[in-house]
């Protein structure tokens, strides 16, 4: 049961670079979620998708994109890394009948 | 707007003792709320969704008690272990629109 999996573990990029962050559920979820997590903040949403082909902004969705590639992977896109991105990434997703959140392992991002 | 409020914000224990903390939330509109348990490295993992006033919730020595009229919840710890040492997390979802408002955790650290 691999349910959430994210990748890459840990990236280091330079500013203006680009790159994307792959998740990928295998629960057969409807909504999947990508966060970031920054010290003294909770958790802030930065897109979500509700159901396959479908995406919506979050709190934080400036400088980022995503695509919800089938019902299984949903990635998020750095076009232009700058070091305000440097964060931990957490994707996760959400069956359609309940309410509890799985989350994958999480992605550290630095951007110097 | 962070509406999640979550104390203390950390806690020192020992080994035996019973601990609790509070995760307050906006009374209105109230559709779920989620505590999740942290561990540093690893993902967030769910510990109760609740969604009724009253609701209590039990898993093994964690319980956790929900007020929708007055906006809070509390987690309860019995005889805390050195493997309770987590950041715990809640989030208030409210509406169903899937979209979780997360507060910023209460760290707690079990001395043996």
């Amino acid at each position: 049961n691999a349910g959430v999996t994210q990748t890459p573990k840990f990236q280091v990029l330079k500013t203006g670079q680009s790159m994307t962050l792959q998740c990928a559920q295998d629960m057969n979820h409807n909504s999947m979620y990508w966060y970031r997590q920054d010290p003294g903040m909770g958790l802030r949403l930065i897109y979500y998708s509700a159901s396959e082909g479908t995406t919506d902004k979050g709190e934080v969705p400036n400088g980022y994109n995503v695509s919800r590639l089938n019902k299984r992977e949903f990635s998020l896109r750095l076009e232009s890394a700058a070091p305000s991105q440097t964060s931990v990434y957490f994707c996760a997703s959400r069956p359609r009948a309940g309410n509890t959140i799985y989350f994958g392992e999480g992605s550290w991002l630095t951007v110097v | 707007i962070l509406n999640v409020e979550q104390s203390p914000q950390s806690l020192h224990v020992q080994e035996g003792d019973s601990t609790n903390f509070t995760c307050s939330f906006p009374s209105s509109n109230f559709y779920a709320l989620h505590w999740y348990r942290w561990e540093t490295a690893k993902s967030p993992e769910a510990l109760f969704v609740m969604t009724l006033n009253g609701d209590e919730k039990k898993k093994g020595r964690i319980s956790a008690t929900l007020n929708t009229k007055e906006g809070y919840s509390y987690l309860y710890i019995k005889g805390s272990q050195p493997e309770d040492s987590a950041t715990y997390l809640c989030a208030h979802n409210a509406g169903n629109n899937r979209k979780l408002i997360w507060g910023l955790g209460t760290s707690l650290a079990v001395n043996p």
